[in-house]
């Protein structure tokens, strides 16, 4: 079974340019989530979707960040502009939620923002 | 505030040995808390879940303690191998919200 793959793994970009990270999460997971992980911090949730809803974006930045979630599929994050605090790993995690109610998340290996 | 505190930023120990590894919470009634391992570059992958009701979980070389009224967690490896040596993350969740929160996670190095 593939896991939930994300793209780029790498991006290097000038403060004040646009940006956009893309997930692809496990075939028939119905929950994706977006977390933002500083070095030696755990990770920090953006935005949660279940199916093509987004349930919870309480601590999506939304004047600078967005997301989507086309068809309940796959899912972009994008930031514009971005700035120097920006830089982290994004990553973006699956989870069928299934009748017990708390299911575990599967992770991407995340996207290394570097603001320069 | 809700806070979620890791014993410890970096724990090593002699291979063989129990590796004890504390997450402890103020502020919060979690209804679950989650055990997840992170090596570098990597995403977090998830080990062990146990509910407000149940006190111990085992997995393998594994067990998970969950003590409401101290509000900790206790997550232990027994007969430690260098291969357990990642980051250990601990992450809640209130019954009835989906939300996950993580700590800030504990470094672990097992030495041959």
């Amino acid at each position: 079974e593939a896991g939930v793959v994300q793209s780029p793994r790498y991006k290097i970009i000038e403060k004040k340019q646009p940006v956009a990270f893309w997930c692809n999460p496990i075939s028939g997971h119905n929950t994706l989530y977006w977390y933002l992980q500083n070095l030696g911090q755990g990770p920090e949730l953006l935005i949660r979707y279940e199916n093509e809803e987004a349930v919870d974006d309480s601590q999506l930045p939304k004047d600078r960040f967005s997301a989507e979630r086309l068809k309940g599929v796959d899912s972009t994050l994008k930031i514009q502009p971005a700035e120097l605090g920006d830089s982290a790993v994004y990553l973006c995690a699956s989870s069928f939620r299934g009748t017990s109610g708390r299911d575990e998340q599967f992770f991407g290996p995340g996207t290394r923002l570097t603001v320069l | 505030s809700q806070k979620i505190e890791q014993n410890s930023e970096a724990l090593n120990i002699q291979e063989g040995k129990t590796a004890t590894l504390t997450c402890n919470y103020t502020n919060y009634s979690p209804a679950y808390l989650q055990w997840y391992r992170q090596d570098p570059g990597r995403g977090p992958v998830f080990l062990l879940l146990i509910r407000e009701n149940e006190k111990e979980k085992r997995k393998e070389r594994l067990k998970v303690t969950f003590d409401t009224t101290l509000k900790q967690s206790l997550f232990h490896i027994t007969a430690s191998q260098p291969a357990d040596s990642a980051t250990y993350l601990c992450a809640l969740s209130n019954f009835g919200n989906e939300k996950l929160t993580f700590g800030t996670g504990t470094r672990l190095t097992i030495i041959p």
